[in-house]
């Protein structure tokens, strides 16, 4: 089954620097798509990041950067330059293989709660 | 602002009685998703429906039924209901092109529901 862990329940970091969010997954399927949310306090979930399993390059979105590799099947967030509006709980998710016409339902992992501190 | 509207933003009911939670998704968006955000089981996938049919079903009880109307707005509906439906619900919407494509899901900001 595919599954999606994320084992630092809570970070610091401090105003400006770079932080980086771990996230591993299983699955046994070639096809296969990786996001980040961010969750702030308010409750809404934010789309962050994507990274689809056959993409050559790193993805990489304003001061977001996916350090995907494939091997280790690590897909880390990477947040450069911390803001203290990044403090929020981030989700890694992934989207079921659409190998065999799967559905798009996205599997999460429990999220990481990240405090910027000035 | 993702363009997905949930209403009611909160809603607080006894247990044992039905309610019902309503999603518009984006513009163009045919896919609908229904999450359930909970403290015990984080955030788990109910149910999809795509242009008005119904296709996957995750961790969603008997109790829990959904439906798309031909607008493509959707209602949850969760009858029965007990102290530990008590969670957050999203709905997200997708264009669901087909295929290995990006196609992510935007999430409206939730119902946030309390059961007493």
């Amino acid at each position: 089954a595919q599954k999606i862990t994320q084992t630092q329940p809570g970070m610091f970091v401090q105003e400006k620097e770079a932080v980086t969010l771990d996230c591993t997954y299983d699955t046994s399927d070639p096809s296969y798509g990786l996001f980040w949310y961010k969750q702030p306090s308010s409750g809404e979930m934010i789309f962050l990041i994507y990274q689809g399993s056959y993409d050559q390059q790193n993805a990489t979105e304003g001061r977001y950067s996916l350090n995907f590799q494939k091997a280790r099947k690590s897909a880390n967030l990477v947040i450069s330059a911390s803001q203290l509006g990044d403090s929020a709980m981030y989700f890694c998710a992934m989207r079921e293989s659409r190998y065999g016409g799967a559905t798009n339902k996205l599997i999460f992992g429990t999220g990481t709660l990240l405090a910027v501190q000035p | 602002d993702s363009g997905v509207t949930q209403t009611p933003k909160h809603l607080i009911t006894a247990t044992g009685q039905r309610v019902t939670l309503r999603c518009s998704p984006r513009s163009g968006d045919l896919s609908v998703y229904w999450y359930q955000q909970s403290l015990d089981q984080g955030l788990q996938f109910l149910i999809q429906y795509y242009n008005g049919e119904e296709r996957a079903k995750g961790n969603i009880l008997e109790r829990f039924s959904a439906q798309q109307f031909p607008d493509l707005h959707s209602e949850l509906n969760l009858s029965s209901l007990e102290l530990g439906d008590s969670a957050l619900y999203f709905c997200a919407s997708s264009v669901d092109r087909g295929g290995g494509q990006r196609d992510e899901q935007f999430f409206g900001p939730g119902t946030r529901l309390t059961v007493l």
